[in-house]
């Protein structure tokens, strides 16, 4: 099946420092979507990407569809303590009945005020 | 924007029993209903996907006698864990796609989670 490396696993940073994640894959996917998920909760939509190239920004996020179509990252601004927590990439495979979503394995942010 | 709701957020249940999970879209219809399921530390993986009045799709994996699925209306699906044991346990999560989103740009839209204890 198809598969998504996300990396890195995990991340320290600072208080107003930027942070970087991506995200590739062995096939390709139709979107390429973005969450955030906090603890105890179910992951929250950040970004969705649509079309190879796609550069959308959302606020202190920033993130691009990749032209190859495999690949995907996403950019955070300034953090802010709030911004901890766990994102995951996710690869949409859709068209007629089919709709599948495969997710990453996670990156966890955490930002030291 | 939508919403997702769950039902219970957590339970505790005792080896043996078996446990229901409502999922319901609150402002919008969906056709179509995931179920996932979450481990510590983990990602989510996809159980199966639940279409309104048919039989849901299982993943790979998944005993379908054990979690049963029924998405009897457009708002609703449930997840029943049939016999559960300890290593059931887990934070199952579902989602919906809300039908007013198509063409390669359906949305979709998950619920807070419940958190699922087999003692």
């Amino acid at each position: 099946g198809q598969q998504l490396n996300q990396s890195p696993q995990s991340m320290f940073i600072q208080e107003g420092e930027d942070v970087s994640m991506n995200c590739t894959s062995s096939s390709i996917f139709n979107t390429w979507l973005w969450y955030k998920q906090d603890p105890g909760e179910g992951p929250v939509l950040l970004i969705a990407l649509y079309k190879a190239g796609e550069l959308t920004s959302n606020g202190r996020l920033t993130a691009q569809f990749g032209i190859t179509r495999k690949d995907s990252f996403l950019n955070i601004s300034a953090s802010i303590p709030s911004d901890v927590g766990i994102y995951f990439c996710a690869g949409l495979v859709s068209g007629g009945s089919n709709y599948k979503l495969t997710f990453g394995k996670g990156t966890l942010l955490t930002v030291n005020p | 924007g939508a919403v997702v709701s769950q039902h219970p957020s957590r339970v505790i249940c005792k080896s043996g029993t078996s446990v229901k999970i409502e999922c319901r879209s609150l402002d919008f219809q969906a056709t179509t209903m995931f179920w996932y399921r979450q481990f510590p530390k983990q990602s989510l993986m996809l159980m199966a996907t639940s279409n309104e009045g048919s039989k849901a799709t299982y993943e790979q994996g998944v005993e379908k006698d054990k979690f049963l699925i029924n998405h009897a209306s457009l708002t609703l699906s449930t997840l029943t864990v049939t016999s559960a044991h300890p290593e059931d346990s887990s934070f199952y999560i579902c989602s919906a796609i809300d039908t007013r989103t198509s063409g390669g740009r359906e949305t979709q839209y998950f619920g807070p989670g419940t958190r699922l204890l087999v003692l």
